[in-house]
């Protein structure tokens, strides 16, 4: 049981490339989340999805995009990298439906755009 | 707005010592409460929760967190402190009936002195 899978682990672009973070689940979650991490700060929701078919917008949107065509998959897009986008994203699933079900997290993708 | 306040960048103690991580929430009804904690270049791993029933409740590694109704807090705490206790930990909150959203404390860094 693998649990929550990232990929890469880390990765450098330059400014206005693409690429696409991994996000894969092996627990039948319904409800998976994209957060970033900047340094030295808090978390920061980019996008969420509760089921496959189904996201929605967080705090932060702008600059990327998600689908959700599996239960066990969630990818999210970079579009025209910005040095902005600089951070570490962490991916992480819940079961869905039960509000008291913890958050499982993935370890993270570091992403540098210069 | 709903919120989850964490009033210290970081906390010092030292080992052997009990320490203390505070957290405060801002969230209408009975909301389910957690802690996690990030070591260096991992993911969240989740500590704890609160849903209902004895207010001390007792997660991984020793950690135990008081909730509070009245002055809706939810400390986490910890008799005697080890050095492998230092991380980054975060407070989170989900509303009642809103098992899609996760609410994030900014984090506390807990620095243990040998």
């Amino acid at each position: 049981n693998a649990g929550v899978t990232q990929t890469p682990k880390f990765r450098i672009l330059k400014i206005g490339q693409s690429m696409t973070l991994q996000c894969t689940q092996d627990m039948n979650h319904n409800y998976m989340y994209w957060y970033r991490q900047d340094p030295g700060m808090g978390l920061k929701l980019i996008y969420y999805s509760v089921g496959a078919g189904i996201t929605d917008k967080g705090e932060v949107p702008n600059g990327y995009n998600v689908s959700r065509s599996t239960t066990e998959d969630f990818p999210l897009r970079l579009e025209l990298a910005a040095p902005s986008q600089t951070s570490v994203y962490f991916c992480a699933s819940r079961g869905g439906g039960y509000y008291n079900s913890p958050l499982h997290f993935g370890n993270g993708t570091r992403l540098t755009v210069t | 707005a709903q919120s989850v306040a964490q009033p210290e960048d970081q906390v010092n103690v030292a080992e052997g010592n009990p320490l203390t991580v505070k957290c405060t929430y801002s969230v209408s009804g009975n909301p389910y409460l957690f802690w996690y904690v990030q070591y260096p270049n991992r993911g969240l791993q989740f500590l704890l929760k609160y849903i209902t029933g004895d207010n001390l409740v007792k997660g991984s590694y020793g950690f135990e967190a008081e909730f509070n109704k009245s002055q809706t807090s939810f400390h986490l705490k910890k008799p005697s402190a080890l050095v492998s206790d230092s991380a980054l930990y975060f407070c989170a909150v989900t509303p009642q009936g809103r098992d899609d959203k996760i609410i994030f404390g900014k984090g506390t860094r807990l620095h243990i002195l040998p």
